[in-house]
């Protein structure tokens, strides 16, 4: 099956820093990626959707400002959580999707963000 | 607007008895529907999908889930639980009006006991 990757797997930083976490996909081309983030004990919750080269779409109550995502490439988005703060930890996953929008979504293995 | 149920938040079996994983699901309109895995610190991986096609749904690992439009629940069923079952499972939705965006069920903990 095809497989998405995530960096850093983990990463620790101090409040009011920016943290930026790598999804690829390693073979095949993402047309979308989507990022989620998952609290202890709770499901998913879509924070955005970006297509390549274009400008992300967020969901409703997601800071644009905070969450930057960078779709540049077929293969590559990025992440950045700006001036994290506390709140802010927790569990990033991001997804990859070929083509049209009814195939398949492929996850990647996560990244846990400790904002401290 | 679509929502997902899944009424247990853990479940625990002893092996090689069966699994039952409850769904219920709310779409205006013909969902999709899905079930993932989720082990510790891996992604989340595919068990089986619904989109319209036979109701009975056949997937990895000996489980299946059937769509019951009148009861508007898709259930996770496997008739003999393997210790490497236990992980997190994920009930989801789309619909092709909602650009095929995944909304997520809280998720339920399968135990399975020796």
């Amino acid at each position: 099956g095809a497989v998405v990757s995530q960096h850093p797997s983990r990463v620790i930083c101090k409040s009011g820093t920016s943290v930026k976490i790598e999804c690829r996909s390693l073979d095949f081309q993402a047309t979308t990626m989507f990022w989620y983030r998952q609290f202890p004990k709770q499901s998913l919750m879509l924070m955005a959707t970006s297509n390549e080269g274009s400008k992300a779409t967020y969901e409703q109550g997601v800071e644009k400002d905070k969450f930057l995502i960078n779709h540049a490439s077929l293969t590559l988005s990025t992440l950045t959580v700006t001036s994290a703060h506390p709140e802010d930890s927790s569990f990033y996953i991001c997804s990859a999707r070929q083509g049209l929008s009814y195939n398949e979504q492929f996850f990647g293995p996560g990244t846990r963000l400790t904002v401290l | 607007a679509q929502s997902v149920t899944q009424l247990d938040s853990h479940v625990s079996v002893s092996e090689g008895t069966p699994v039952l994983l409850r769904c219920n699901y709310s779409s205006s309109y013909s969902p999709s529907l899905f079930w993932y895995v989720q082990h510790p610190n891996k992604g989340l991986q595919l068990l089986l999908k619904y989109t319209s096609a036979a109701t009975l749904v056949k997937g990895i690992n000996g489980f299946e889930a059937e769509f019951k439009k009148s009861e508007t629940s898709f259930h996770l069923t496997k008739p003999s639980a393997h210790m490497s079952d236990a992980a997190e499972y994920f009930c989801v939705v789309s619909f092709t009006g909602g650009g095929n965006k995944l909304t997520f069920g809280t998720g339920t903990q399968l135990k399975v006991e020796l």
